[in-house]
């Protein structure tokens, strides 16, 4: 079965440093990848996903991730960060062939950004 | 606008009360999903269906019931044999069946039970 672990539970940078959450997925196959964010109280926003192709993917709000065959990972990254980026981070999986389009979520990262 | 609308925001029920959470979404998505989310456990699915008139438990179903007599709407009842039912939960729908389309969420109920 697929799973999702997120390592890093909670994470603090600093407004303008960089970012990286880190997303390793367990799966047979090469799966869908999909990056969400979450505000507090709120539903979650879908950043960049991973189907084929170019192993970085552009996402909004300035998000890149790369998706590393080898390693299984699949890590979020943006060059600066911005106050207003300061929510939870999801990373989700998503299988192959499968028609019932289910997505298996991590447990999330908080991310604090210090001014 | 097109979204996905959960009623209400915040629920209090008290403990032996069945609850009914709202989920209407008028983007014609076939696909819809019921998720719960407590703090560091992620999201979680409940239920999910792919077409009216069908559904499939998830991998917390029990305590659980839904419906999917309409194309866009998706209500989740929590019963009184849910034995933690305070959480937040989440209900989301996609396009079609195929695994590349993604999934839009609501903004949730969070749900107080007493």
């Amino acid at each position: 079965a697929q799973s999702v672990t997120q390592p890093d539970i909670h994470i603090t940078v600093s407004e303008g440093a960089s970012l990286e959450l880190r997303c390793n997925y367990s799966y047979g196959a090469t799966p869908y990848l999909f990056w969400y964010v979450q505000s507090p109280g709120q539903g979650l926003q879908l950043l960049l996903k991973y189907f084929s192709g170019d192993t970085l993917v552009q996402g909004i709000k300035g998000f890149e991730a790369e998706f590393k065959r080898s390693q299984s990972s699949f890590n979020l990254r943006k060059p600066s960060v911005h106050w207003s980026d300061a929510a939870e981070y999801f990373c989700a999986v998503g299988a192959r062939g499968s028609t019932l389009g289910r997505l298996y979520f991590g447990r999330g990262t908080q991310l604090t950004v210090w001014p | 606008d097109g979204g996905i609308t959960q009623s209400p925001k915040y629920l209090f029920r008290k403990e032996g009360q069945n609850v009914t959470l709202s989920c209407e979404q008028n983007l014609n998505h076939d696909a819809m999903y019921w998720y719960r989310q407590d703090p560091g456990q992620g999201l979680r699915l409940i239920y999910y269906s792919q077409i009216v008139n069908d559904f499939q438990k998830g991998d917390i179903a029990e305590g659980y019931s839904v419906s999917r007599e309409k194309k866009e709407s998706f209500p989740l009842t929590v019963t009184s044999a849910q034995k933690n039912p305070t959480a937040f939960y989440l209900c989301a729908s996609k396009r079609g069946t195929s695994e590349t389309y993604e999934q839009y969420f609501g903004p949730g109920t969070r749900l107080t039970v007493t």
